[in-house]
C-alpha cells in the first residue's frame, strides 16, 4: 500500500524556523511535493524534489532522501500569513497519480 | 498565473440535482487529470483519474455512475455529481502535471453544498 505521515500540528513563533517532515510509503516514486493550503482555499504547490538533496525558493526549502523514504519542509523567517495546512504528496509510477499526506497544521504565534 | 482553470468556485443546490464542474489546463496539454474530495480539516482524497479519449479510472470505493467523469479534450475534463445528496457536499479540486516529471497543480476548486 501507501502511506505517508507528517504531523499534525506544529506551533511557532513569527521569525523563526520550523520544519515539518514528512516519511513515505509507496510503490514506485517519481517525486515527493509540498502544498501550501489556507483554510477555504486550494493547494498551493511549493516545492518539489525529484532527487536527494535541497531545493530553496525564497523562504521555503524541500529535503528528499530516497533512500529513507524521508523529506522535510522548511519555513523560514516565518510569518503570519504562513499559517496554513501543509501536505506532502508523493507521486508514484503506477499513473502518475499523487497520493497526499493528512496535512500538518500550522499556527504561527507573534 | 494559474495554470489549471476550475470552475465554478461554488454551486448550490437541491438535493437531487446533478451538477457538473469543469476542469481546464491552460496553456499545456494535459492528457490525464485527477479529481480530488476534500472534506472539512481532511486531506485530499483522490477519487479518479481523467484520461483523455478513454474511461476514468476510479479510486475504490468512488461510485462511478455516481461520479461520472469525461476526457474529452487535451484541455477539458468534467466531473457530473448525479443526483447530489447532501452527504455529496464537499469540495473538489482538479489537478494536472505538466509534464511527465513535473508536480501537481490545482484548480481554486469547487464548493458543493446540497442542500
Amino acid at each position: 500500500g501507501q502511506s505517508l505521515e507528517q504531523p499534525s500540528e506544529v506551533t511557532a513563533v513569527e521569525g523563526a524556523i520550523v520544519q515539518i517532515n514528512c516519511t513515505y510509503q509507496t510503490s514506485g516514486f517519481y517525486g515527493l511535493s509540498w502544498y501550501q493550503q489556507h483554510d477555504g482555499g486550494a493547494p498551493t504547490f511549493l516545492s518539489y524534489n525529484a532527487l536527494d538533496g535541497l531545493e530553496e525558493t525564497g523562504r521555503f526549502s524541500s529535503f528528499l532522501s530516497r533512500s529513507d523514504s524521508y523529506g522535510y519542509l522548511l519555513l523560514q523567517e516565518l510569518q503570519m500569513k504562513d499559517s496554513a495546512s501543509y501536505f506532502c504528496a508523493v507521486r508514484n509510477t503506477g499513473g502518475f497519480k499523487t497520493i497526499f499526506g493528512a496535512g500538518t497544521r500550522l499556527f504561527v504565534k507573534a | 498565473g494559474a495554470v489549471v482553470s476550475q470552475h465554478p468556485s461554488r454551486v448550490i443546490c437541491k438535493s437531487g440535482t446533478s451538477v457538473k464542474i469543469e476542469c481546464r489546463s491552460l496553456d499545456f496539454q494535459a492528457t490525464t487529470m485527477f479529481w480530488y474530495r476534500q472534506f472539512p480539516k481532511q486531506s485530499l482524497m483522490l477519487m479518479a483519474t481523467s484520461n483523455e479519449g478513454s474511461k476514468a479510472t476510479y479510486e475504490q470505493g468512488v461510485e462511478k455512475d455516481k461520479f461520472l467523469i469525461n476526457h474529452a479534450s487535451l484541455t477539458l475534463s468534467t466531473l457530473t455529481v448525479t443526483s447530489a445528496h447532501p452527504e455529496d457536499s464537499s469540495f473538489y479540486i482538479c489537478s494536472a502535471p505538466t509534464g511527465v516529471d513535473q508536480p501537481q497543480h490545482f484548480g481554486d476548486g469547487t464548493r458543493l453544498s446540497i442542500l
